[in-house]
């Protein structure tokens, strides 16, 4: 079975200091899909990034960087100089990819709140 | 290009009633998927169609169905509404490839159950 941990429940930052959200994973699949999903205030799910498990080069994006590690099954999820907008419910998710087992298995979140 | 599309996004009912929630993907997305979120047991699958077939489906009773149209559209029904049926009910549209792109949500319909 598929499993998401993010251990962190809840996190407050200062505006413009760095901060990781951590994420661990389980699956037996040697082919998957990881994920991490930003929810603000208004509800929807928004996409920020996407790995499969044989890629495991670290992707940075504008302030966001990600850590994709299968040694430890973690793929950490970093924001550089952190801003008010920043301030949302973030998801790890696990897939195991196209088709009929492509649904997304979630962890609990992790509720950044960066404070001006 | 429009994304996915939820109707309503707020809903009030009483417990014992039912409801229909509509979905409609990005188009050429054939694959749809319905997801609830509640704050204690978090975001978990309902179910997936593909070509108007269910194709997955998560833990959940009876009470809960859905379906997909030969346009992708999809509706979920709950029925014999419950207090804990309360949640925010996300639908997600994927375009089936090789590279597996993931899912593009919905912002929801928050169900309300008094």
């Amino acid at each position: 079975a598929q499993k998401v941990t993010q251990a962190q429940t809840e996190i407050s930052v200062v505006e413009k200091e760095d901060v990781t959200l951590d994420c661990v994973y389980e699956t037996r699949d040697t082919t998957y899909y990881l994920f991490w999903y930003k929810q603000p205030p208004s509800g929807e799910l928004v996409f920020l990034i996407r790995r499969n498990s044989f890629d495991e080069q670290n992707e940075i994006s504008g302030r966001y960087s990600w850590n994709f590690q299968k040694s430890t099954s973690s793929f950490n999820f970093t924001i550089t100089a952190s801003q008010v907008v920043d301030s949302a419910v973030y998801f790890c998710a696990l897939s195991e990819g196209p088709g009929a087992n492509s649904k997304l298995t979630f962890g609990k979140g992790i509720t950044l709140s960066v404070r001006p | 290009k429009a994304g996915v599309t939820q109707t309503p996004r707020y809903l009030i009912k009483t417990r014992g009633q039912q409801v229909t929630l509509s979905c409609s993907p990005i188009s050429g997305h054939r694959s749809v998927s319905w997801y609830q979120q509640t704050p204690g047991q978090g975001l978990q699958f309902l179910f997936e169609y593909f070509s108007e077939t269910q194709r997955n489906k998560g833990n959940f009773p009876g009470r809960f169905s859905g379906r997909q149209f030969s346009n992708s559209r999809s509706e979920m029904n709950v029925s014999t509404l419950e207090l804990g049926d309360s949640a925010l009910y996300l639908c997600a549209s994927s375009l089936e490839s090789v590279n597996f792109y993931g899912y593009t949500f919905g912002s929801g319909t928050r169900l309300t159950v008094v």
